[in-house]
């Protein structure tokens, strides 16, 4: 299993351009979540899907844009990029119901907007 | 959603045991505790998970008092290699909003 990946690994964006973050999960997970990290901040939760379908904020949800039209996969996506939104984000997915709710992680994506 | 508030950092010498606190004060009735690990440049991983009294796996011990408005997570003789950020969270059993509270964790350096 490769667990949940994402793509890509690093990006450059300009001010103003818009790209898409994918992640994918291969464990039928029904929850998924999308993170940013910033130095000394911890990770903040940017939006979150609990089903193909179904997506919700998170604390820091404004510029980005997520869907969920699959169980596998749940990109993010930003409109118009700007220097505020470098950071690193990860992806996240877990089984959302009983069990330990154990949140699996990819590798992350490291983005700088110039 | 329950916050936690953790030391910034730790440092440590190699085979001692480490014990980072975490304080959780509106832990509420259905609230879990569990704690992650970060090394650079890497997402998150679970280390263990626990409810109340102690629970040991493989990695780490975590204890939690009756009144579990803290939670103690305990390193047996650690390495070089568990230098890393650890992370406390609270949460529902669940985690059906995903709305977990990560902060800024606390940084454990290993010293040789």
């Amino acid at each position: 299993n490769a667990g949940v990946t994402q793509t890509p690994k690093f990006q450059v964006l300009k001010t103003g351009q818009s790209m898409t973050l994918q992640c994918a999960q291969d464990m039928n997970h029904e929850y998924m979540s999308w993170y940013r990290q910033d130095p000394g901040m911890g990770l903040r939760l940017i939006h979150y899907s609990v089903g193909a379908g179904i997506t919700d904020q998170g604390e820091v949800p404004n510029g980005y844009n997520v869907s969920r039209s699959t169980t596998e996969d749940f990109p993010l996506r930003l409109l118009s990029a700007a220097p505020s939104q470098t950071s690193v984000y990860f992806c996240a997915s877990n089984r959302g119901g009983g069990d330990t709710g154990e949140l699996f992680f990819g590798e992350g994506s490291r983005l700088t907007v110039l | 959603l329950a916050k936690t508030t953790q030391p910034i950092s730790m440092d440590s010498y190699e085979g001692q045991e480490v014990n980072i606190t975490c304080s959780h004060n509106n832990i509420a009735t259905n609230d879990y505790i569990t704690w992650y690990q970060q090394f650079p440049s890497q997402g998150p991983r679970f280390i263990i998970q626990g409810y109340k009294t102690k629970v040991t796996n493989e990695v780490a011990s975590l204890f939690i008092p009756a009144d579990r408005k803290s939670s103690t997570l305990s390193l047996p003789r650690v390495s070089l290699s568990d230098t890393a950020v650890y992370y406390c969270l609270v949460g529902d059993e669940r985690y059906r909003a995903n709305n977990l509270f990560f902060g800024t964790g606390t940084r454990l350096t290993v010293i040789p």
